[in-house]
């Protein structure tokens, strides 16, 4: 079965400094993977994904993930953080099983970036 | 822009009440799904649709019902609410065939007292 984990309840960062907030997936075949962002009380909003190609995604709002094959991870970096980059953030992955496309969430990870 | 929309930010409903929640998109998308969000556990998925009159269980579909008579607009309906049903709930969108990319309402943050 596909699933996603993301292993960090929260993660603090200070201004300015870079961020990385930590996804793994186990699936059987391709991943196709994505990450979302959710501010205080709003929808989830997307962020990137990666189908194929570059291993280096790049996004919205100056987010970037790396996709590692060998270690099952997409990371979700910024090189310098923004107290406007505190949120709450998921990690997904693509489910075809029963054959629909339907997208399976981590637990989500809350990013705290401190002034 | 996509535009998803949830008929109520919050309710708050008594045991035992049939309870609605209503979703309406504006993008022509044939894909729609209902959420619910809880914390430590993410978003898990209700129901789906994939076309009009369509609908398919999620992985946690006991005690809800949904309906899509129109292809703009699904609902989910919880017939007799009880307390762990309190929770947000999210609807999403999105195209057919596209690289699965769901586009998300504000949610509706609903308590069962």
């Amino acid at each position: 079965a596909q699933s996603v984990a993301q292993p960090e309840d929260q993660v603090n960062v200070a201004e300015g400094n870079p961020l990385t907030v930590k996804c793994t997936y186990s699936v059987s075949g391709n991943p196709y993977l994505f990450w979302y962002v959710q501010y205080p009380n709003r929808g989830l909003q997307f962020l990137l994904k990666y189908i194929t190609g570059d291993n280096l995604v790049k996004g919205s709002y100056g987010f970037e993930a790396e996709f590692n094959k060998s270690q099952t991870s997409f990371h979700l970096k910024k090189p310098s953080a923004l107290v406007s980059d505190s949120a709450l953030y998921f990690c997904a992955v693509r489910d075809i099983s029963g054959g629909y496309n339907k997208l399976i969430f981590g637990a989500g990870t809350r990013l705290a970036v401190h002034p | 822009d996509v535009k998803v929309t949830q008929s109520s930010r919050y309710l708050v409903k008594r045991t035992g009440e049939k309870v609605f929640l209503e979703c309406v998109q504006d993008m022509d998308h044939e894909n729609m799904f209902w959420y619910r969000q809880d914390p430590g556990l993410g978003l898990r998925l209700i129901y789906f649709s994939y076309d009009v009159k369509m609908k398919e269980k999620g992985d946690i579909p006991e005690g809800y019902s949904v309906s899509r008579e129109k292809k703009e607009r699904f609902s989910l309906i919880l017939e007799s609410a009880s307390t762990n049903q309190t929770s947000m709930y999210l609807c999403a969108s999105s195209l057919y065939g596209s690289s699965y990319e769901q586009y998300f309402g504000p949610g509706t943050r609903l308590t069962v007292t």
